[in-house]
């Protein structure tokens, strides 16, 4: 079983449209987080949440709305795509909310999302 | 906040070659401390980690990392890379007591000649 999964893994669609993507994880953590790749693949924290609360946002736009239905889902929804937005996103999950000893992050197999 | 520094951008090896990727992160505290690999058009796969003890850590495939506190340095390395080994490394921390988000460096592309 994947530890965590972010579905489509590949996503092309035209500038203006709504898209989001899912993302799953059946570790049982409480803390999840979006990063976003960029061309230069540069890695960035968008967004975590604890226990469907947001808890980081890192000025990213108001286009990107992150969704958590429950502790085990942290969907991101993006508005009004831009060309810009074109990235690989990467849902991640945590068993801490805080840095502690054996902390570490668990990483979907990314979205490849290109607007054209 | 916390920075991490890798000042290899682009690396290219012959096969056989030992590898050694510098990173140095930047941060008043202690931090766990992690490489990642990402193949061409793969996701991101964890190499090794250190939380504690052994400053000296062994990962997969082969490679090694070395903790050295009063250089904020985590470098990796391996004896004898192979062609298979061309990819994006990333180094990254995970402060410990605030909250956790993984800082990234900008990455090093390794590209390992036959």
């Amino acid at each position: 079983d994947t530890a965590v999964s972010q579905t489509p893994k590949y996503l092309v669609t035209q500038m203006g449209n709504d898209k989001s993507i899912k993302c799953e994880q059946n570790l049982g953590h409480d803390t999840m987080y979006w990063y976003k790749q960029d061309s230069k693949k540069f890695l960035k924290i968008m967004f975590s949440y604890n226990n469907k609360e947001l808890i980081i946002n890192e000025t990213v736009p108001n286009r990107f709305s992150p969704k958590s239905p429950d502790k085990a889902h942290l969907n991101l929804h993006i508005n009004s795509l831009e060309l810009g937005d074109s990235a690989v996103y990467f849902c991640a999950s945590s068993q801490e909310l805080r840095g502690a000893e054996n902390t570490e992050a668990f990483f979907g197999q990314g979205t490849r999302l290109t607007v054209v | 906040a916390q920075s991490v520094s890798q000042h290899n951008h682009h690396v290219i090896l012959s096969e056989a070659a030992s590898l050694e990727l510098g990173c140095n992160y930047s941060y008043g505290g202690t931090v766990n401390l992690f490489w990642y690999v990402q193949y061409p058009g793969q996701h991101l796969q964890l190499l090794l980690k250190y939380f504690s003890g052994d400053p000296l850590v062994k990962g997969i495939k082969g490679f090694e990392a070395e903790f050295i506190k009063s250089k904020f340095s985590f470098n990796l390395r391996k004896p004898s890379v192979q062609w298979s080994d061309t990819a994006e490394y990333f180094c990254a921390v995970i402060p410990r007591g605030g909250y956790q988000k993984v800082t990234f460096g900008t990455g090093t592309k390794l590209q390992v000649i036959p």
